[in-house]
């Protein structure tokens, strides 16, 4: 079945510098993968879609690159604020009906 | 303002009182889905509807319920609620009312403690 991998650990970034996230699936490669934003207590944010006929896809200071063949995504912030800080969720296509599968998240911490 | 609402925020309750947990959403969306969300695991989906009257299981239905009279409510039911049901629950509805297709809304979650 797929599985979804994205970094347990926190990831802690200076301001102003780029973060960067990763998610690795191990199965098939999904149509299409979403990127949210969590913060604490309080519901997911949609952030980005990419579709498999996608590399790349921004959005301001975000951006979202697709790899289907080392089946992983990677999420970038560039000139990071703390603004940032917050946990993000990768979530993966898995049929129809708008299923999703998704990843327990990495928390991201930047610091002033 | 597009939204989801949940009610309750927060919940504690003992062991077999049944309970519900509403959600509403405004954005007139055909899709709608129950989460729970535990530490160190993804979301995981508890039940979904794709329209009124129409419900089917997500990967965790165990000791849960939902019904979908109306296309804006989709409330979830915990019959006989167990320690094990402590978490905390967000519920989702997918549309394309102006955003991007397939973007899932979030409701503010509900967090729920069963002694």
């Amino acid at each position: 079945s797929q599985k979804i991998e994205q970094n347990s650990e926190a990831l802690n970034i200076q301001e102003g510098k780029t973060a960067t996230l990763t998610c690795n699936y191990t199965n098939y490669s999904p149509a299409y993968l979403q990127w949210y934003r969590q913060d604490p207590g309080r519901g997911p944010v949609f952030l980005l879609l990419i579709r498999e006929n996608e590399k790349e896809k921004r959005k301001e200071r975000l951006k979202v690159t697709f790899d289907t063949t080392l089946k992983q995504s990677l999420f970038h912030i560039t000139a990071s604020q703390p603004a940032d800080s917050a946990t993000y969720l990768c979530a993966l296509e898995r049929g129809s009906n708008y299923q999703l599968i998704w990843g327990a998240g990495t928390k991201l911490i930047i610091k002033p | 303002e597009a939204q989801v609402t949940q009610n309750p925020r927060y919940l504690i309750t003992v062991t077999g009182k049944k309970l519900t947990v509403t959600c509403s959403q405004n954005m007139n969306h055909e899709y709608m889905s129950w989460y729970r969300q535990d530490p160190g695991l993804g979301l995981r989906q508890i039940y979904y509807s794709m329209n009124v009257e129409v419900t089917d299981k997500g990967d965790v239905p165990e000791g849960y319920k939902v019904s979908r009279k109306e296309k804006r409510n989709f409330p979830l039911i915990l019959e006989s609620p167990s320690p094990n049901q402590t978490s905390l629950y967000f519920c989702a509805s997918v549309g394309t009312s102006g955003g991007e297709t397939y973007e899932q809304y979030f409701g503010p979650g509900t967090r729920l403690t069963v002694t």
